[in-house]
């Protein structure tokens, strides 16, 4: 039982290059999340997606889209990358059909650089 | 808009003793709380599902309590060793966000 994956799971990339993070779930649930972790920020959301086909904006969204392509999968995008997005980013997966605040699932994160 | 408390930031104790993480919020509108466990360069590991109904959940040496009417957990952690040493992060879920707390880095000394 894989859980949640992300890819990649390291990435450098130069300012204004665009990159895709990927995720995918195999728990069958129904919300997926896009957060950021920075030190002394903790983890703020960035997109989170309620159910397929639905995404709606967090905290920190400016600089990125999302993408729910299926029920499995929640991609995040970087059109043209900033050395701010520097960060890690972390998805996760909760919620099942008639009980929406199941535990909740982390990946194990994508380490971004933008030089 | 919910907002989710941990203090203190960090925390150093000597290995055996017995310790309390605090958690508040503001809204006490929530589904469910969770505690992680997050190690240095790592993902979040869950450690405990509260749902709203509940009061408490026990797993091990840990044991997490629920108060909605005053916006607090608590994370106990009996007989605390070197390997509790981490970052503890509690999340409460409600209308379809998750809300984070920025952590209480524990240090557990031998």
């Amino acid at each position: 039982n894989a859980g949640v994956t992300q890819t990649p799971k390291f990435q450098v990339l130069k300012t204004g290059q665009s990159m895709t993070l990927q995720c995918a779930q195999d728990m069958n649930h129904n919300s997926m999340y896009w957060y950021r972790q920075d030190p002394g920020m903790g983890l703020r959301l960035i997109y989170y997606s309620a159910s397929e086909g639905t995404t709606d904006k967090g905290e920190v969204p400016n600089g990125y889209n999302v993408s729910r392509l299926n029920k499995r999968e929640f991609s995040l995008r970087l059109e043209s990358a900033a050395p701010s997005q520097t960060s890690v980013y972390f998805c996760a997966s909760n919620g099942k059909q008639g009980i929406p605040w199941t535990e909740a699932f982390f990946g194990q994160g994508t380490r971004l650089t933008v030089v | 808009k919910q907002e989710v408390t941990q203090i203190p930031a960090a925390l150093s104790v000597p290995e055996g003793e017995n310790l309390v993480l605090n958690c508040s919020f503001t809204d006490s509108a929530i589904y469910n709380l969770q505690w992680f466990r997050q190690d240095p360069g790592k993902g979040l590991t869950s450690l405990l599902l509260i749902q709203s109904s509940q009061r408490e959940q026990t797993s091990g040496r840990l044991n997490a309590s629920l108060d909605k009417s005053s916006g607090r957990s608590t994370l106990y952690i009996a007989a605390s060793q070197p390997g509790d040493s981490a970052t503890y992060l509690c999340v409460t879920g409600a209308n379809s966000k998750l809300t984070f707390g920025k952590g209480i880095t524990l240090s557990v000394r031998p």
